[in-house]
């Protein structure tokens, strides 16, 4: 079974500082890793999709890595803004022959960005 | 492009009572799945539809919980009769179609739900 785990689980840094949030998965058979912003009340905001053969995906200040053999991925954040205030949570979507293929989420990483 | 959407958006039920959920998924998404988000986790699939056929139900409480996508498109999740550790966040999400690895899977904005 799949367990997807991230690493801090609450992290609170000064404006403009860079950042790097951490996943682990456990079962390398997956399609693809994706990470969320979730803000309270909200739900669920795809950030970046890194397919199970990239090693990196790029959406402005936010940096994704995948190391799959290793069952690794981090999120970079640059140049930090209080607007980054959220919590971001990683998931990986597995390889399945039957089609069942729903994502396998992590707790989650609670950020705080201090004006 | 329309997101997915759901109704209602909060719920506050007495336990044993019964609730019931609706989910409309993005236009011409085949796939269309059901989350179950308790305060602190992360979100746990309940239940996962290719177009009106159930693909993977192993995590839902069939006890009490049902769901159904009758005609391919939206789908309903039913909760009856409702225990107080039911109350939680249910998303719903969409995906073009399943077992593609370039597929980003959409959210809704949730329905919260409050057994009292």
């Amino acid at each position: 079974k799949q367990e997807v785990t991230q690493i801090p689980a609450a992290l609170s840094v000064p404006e403009g500082e860079n950042l790097v949030l951490n996943c682990s998965f456990t079962d390398s058979a997956i399609y693809n890793l994706q990470w969320f912003r979730q803000d309270p009340g909200k739900g669920l905001t795809s950030l970046l999709l890194i397919q199970s053969s990239q090693r990196e995906q790029t959406s402005g200040r936010l940096n994704a890595s995948l190391d799959k053999s290793s069952g690794r991925s981090t999120l970079y954040i640059a140049a930090s803004q209080p607007g980054d205030s959220a919590t971001y949570l990683c998931a990986v979507r597995p390889r399945s022959g039957g089609g069942a293929d729903g994502l396998t989420f992590g707790k989650g990483t609670h950020l705080i960005i201090q004006p | 492009e329309a997101g997915v959407a759901q109704s209602p958006r909060y719920k506050i039920i007495e336990k044993r009572q019964s609730v019931a959920f609706w989910c409309n998924p993005i236009s011409g998404h085949a796939t269309l799945y059901w989350y179950q988000q308790i305060l602190g986790q992360g979100p746990k699939l309940l239940i996962q539809f290719q177009n009106n056929g159930v693909v993977d139900d192993s995590q839902l409480p069939k006890d009490r919980f049902s769901a159904e996508r009758l005609k391919g498109v939206d789908s309903t999740l039913k909760i009856q009769p409702a225990k107080l550790e039911d109350s939680a966040v249910y998303l719903c999400a969409s995906s073009l179609d399943y077992g593609s690895s370039g597929n980003t899977i959409y959210f809704g904005e949730g329905s919260w739900l409050t057994v009292v």
